[in-house]
């Protein structure tokens, strides 16, 4: 079966400390992978995605992710969080070429920034 | 280019209500896609359309559906409106040069309240 799985339902890390977010998928073709922000009461922000080529993937805001093959795995990371950081993070795998209606998104990892 | 645009904001209606969401996509695509995001159950896919037809729906009962229109918005209708229908309704379309894959990119979002 084809899921996403995020790991961390809370995640509390320092401002200025390094993050990293996890994700695991499993699916059945080559996937196509993203990573979505949500900030408080708003609609997703696309970070990032890989759709082929260099396996690290760098995003907006200083956010970057590895994809790892054989550990169907899809990390998200900054280097040094900041307050603004503090948001719903979402993992999503779906078809290359397909339609966009068959991405599966995981239940989202909550960043908290402690002061 | 103008994002993806959603309205209501928020909307509050009583139980066996009709509620009608409205949206618009990135202006120079075609596909609309619907997904309901409830407290506590992460993002599920709710409609597709694309064209001016709904080409797949999401494990939603029949009185929720929509249409699209000749200019690409869209509407969501969820018809005799139950508590667990108050979610935030979140509206995608595909972005950018198309042969960059299925990224879709998603509204602010519009907040249906059910009392």
């Amino acid at each position: 079966a084809q899921s996403v799985t995020q790991p961390d339902i809370h995640i509390t890390v320092s401002e200025g400390a390094s993050l990293e977010l996890r994700c695991n998928y499993s699916y059945g073709a080559t996937p196509y992978l993203f990573w979505y922000v949500q900030s408080p009461g708003q609609g997703l922000q696309l970070l990032l995605k890989y759709f082929s080529g260099d396996t690290l993937v760098q995003g907006i805001k200083g956010f970057e992710a590895e994809f790892k093959r054989s550990q169907s795995s899809f990390n998200l990371r900054k280097p040094s969080v900041h307050w603004s950081d503090a948001a719903e993070y979402f993992c999503a795998v779906g078809p290359r070429y397909s339609s966009a209606s068959k991405i599966i998104f995981g239940s989202g990892t909550r960043l908290s920034i402690r002061p | 280019e103008a994002g993806v645009t959603q309205s209501p904001t928020h909307l509050i209606k009583t139980r066996g209500q009709q509620a009608t969401l409205r949206c618009s996509p990135i202006s120079g695509h075609t596909s609309v896609y619907w997904y309901q995001q409830a407290l506590g159950l992460g993002l599920q896919f709710l409609l597709w359309y694309d064209e001016g037809e709904e080409r797949n729906r999401g494990n939603f009962p029949p009185r929720f559906s929509g249409r699209q229109f000749p200019n690409y918005s869209s509407e969501l209708n969820v018809n005799a409106l139950e508590l667990e229908d108050s979610a935030l309704y979140l509206c995608a379309s595909p972005g950018g040069v198309p042969i960059s894959g299925n990224t879709i990119y998603f509204g602010e979002g519009s907040w249906l309240t059910v009392v």
